[in-house]
């Protein structure tokens, strides 16, 4: 839902479980969407990212799923380890300018 | 991938001065953009940074408030003018080569504080 100064959405998880995090975006005419991970201390760190003509894409423990339909986009991480614990930011973009948008953000806290 | 410095990496400046951040790549890249990140808040697009002329700027940012320069393919700043507490974010430098098969990199920002 929305979230407002420091109230990012949450999502909780145990060690090894496997985590969803979504993405609603607005823009119809965005062709690329893009998963970042930020660190507390750290700029954001690419994960993984999409085009608008792929449903799916998978990399190491990771799997970004496109539905153009319903403008949503999520990311799946598997077996969540302690080091995934960050903030998530989903991210898009149209044309040939390469300028994102962000989302909104979620923590994600992983319980040992 | 590309690696991305700032500098400074934080800084606690009074209202009314300017600070001028310094972004480094270490390979030369097509776009340098610059974020700002309000505490606990997500990134939002300040300019792009164009090299050889002047800054594209977003909605509601202007140049007279963030002069920026990019006098090569290699090297930005951002200077953060007449600093009011509003002022008081994380700065993130970002650069992409124009290849469709890279993803943008960013610096790990800049976190100012204005009292």
């Amino acid at each position: 839902g929305e979230s407002v100064g420091l109230h990012l959405p949450t999502l909780s998880v145990q060690e090894g479980d496997n985590s969803i995090i979504n993405c609603a975006y607005s823009n119809s005419a965005s062709d690329y969407f893009i998963w970042y991970k930020q660190e507390s201390g750290k700029g954001p760190q690419f994960i993984i990212d999409i085009r608008s003509n792929m449903d799916k894409r998978q990399g190491q423990r990771v799997t970004v799923l496109l539905n153009k339909t319903v403008k949503h986009l999520s990311l799946q991480i598997a077996a969540t380890q302690p080091g995934d614990s960050a903030v998530y930011f989903c991210a898009e973009s149209g044309g040939s300018n390469y300028k994102l948008t962000f989302g909104k953000g979620t923590l994600l806290t992983v319980n040992p | 991938s590309a690696v991305i410095s700032q500098k400074p990496s934080r800084d606690i400046c009074q209202r009314g001065t300017s600070l001028t951040i310094q972004c480094q790549v270490d390979s030369q890249v097509t776009m340098m953009f610059w974020y700002r990140q309000q505490p606990g808040q997500s990134l939002t697009l300040i300019a792009t940074a164009n090299q050889g002329s002047e800054a594209t700027y977003e909605s509601g940012f202007v140049i007279d408030k963030f002069p920026i320069s990019r006098p090569n393919l290699t090297f930005s700043t951002l200077t953060v003018s007449n600093m009011s507490p509003e002022d008081s974010s994380i700065y993130l430098c970002s650069a992409h080569t124009g290849s469709p098969s890279q993803p943008q990199h960013f610096g790990d920002g800049t976190r100012l504080s204005i009292l």
